[in-house]
């Protein structure tokens, strides 16, 4: 079975300043998603980017850009320059055909 | 495009009581989901369809019930509402090719 690990609970960062978020995957199947989703205090689920496994190239969004290291089951997310706004928390997500498989969550709190 | 809507936004059951969680999408996705957000955790998908008349259980399917009778319509049934249902749900779908999932805003449900 497929799982998604975020370890860090928690995490801060200066506004302007850049913060990475981890994520670590287990699976068998050798194509597959991977996604990372802010959720705000509304609680609006919202897509920050996407990875397609077969894709080398690791996928960028603006201030957000991941490091997918397929070998290590890794994949992190780089939010650059950041904002007050990107306080939230983020979830880590594999999908290897239609389901879904959430990590647990990273709360980041940006300091004025 | 109102997107993925979901109704009621609040409800508070009686346990044992009954009710029907409503879903529905105007993106003519083939793929709509049913999730669970427990407090400080990820989601948990509760049940899938990947078209209609076509659905199947998620990771925590008991207590639960779904139909699937036409595309843009996704109902979840709660039977018997238990403290253990208490929970926010959130329903999704999304294009098979991608499977970028748009979320709609959640029902927070308390049972007591």
């Amino acid at each position: 079975a497929q799982t998604v690990t975020q370890s860090q609970p928690e995490m801060s960062v200066q506004e302007a300043e850049t913060v990475t978020l981890s994520c670590t995957y287990d699976t068998s199947e050798s194509d597959y998603y991977l996604f990372w989703y802010k959720q705000p205090p509304s609680r609006q689920m919202i897509l920050v980017i996407r990875q397609e496994a077969y894709k080398q190239q690791n996928a960028t969004e603006n201030r957000f850009s991941v490091n997918f290291q397929k070998a290590a089951k890794s994949f992190s997310l780089k939010i650059s320059d950041s904002q007050l706004g990107d306080a939230a928390m983020y979830f880590c997500a594999y999908s290897g055909t239609y389901k879904y498989i959430f990590g647990t969550g990273t709360r980041l709190k940006v300091l004025a | 495009n109102a997107g993925v809507t979901q109704t009621p936004k609040f409800r508070i059951l009686k346990i044992g009581q009954s009710m029907t969680l409503q879903c529905a999408q105007d993106m003519n996705h083939n793929y709509m989901y049913w999730y669970r957000q427990d407090p400080g955790m990820g989601l948990k998908l509760i049940y899938y369809s990947v078209g209609a008349g076509i659905t199947d259980k998620g990771e925590v399917p008991n207590g639960y019930n779904v139909s699937r009778s036409t595309t843009e319509d996704f109902p979840l049934r709660l039977e018997l509402a238990a403290p253990s249902q208490t929970s926010v749900y959130f329903c999704a779908s999304s294009f098979p090719q991608d499977l970028k999932q748009y979320f709609g805003p959640g029902t927070r449900l308390t049972v007591t």
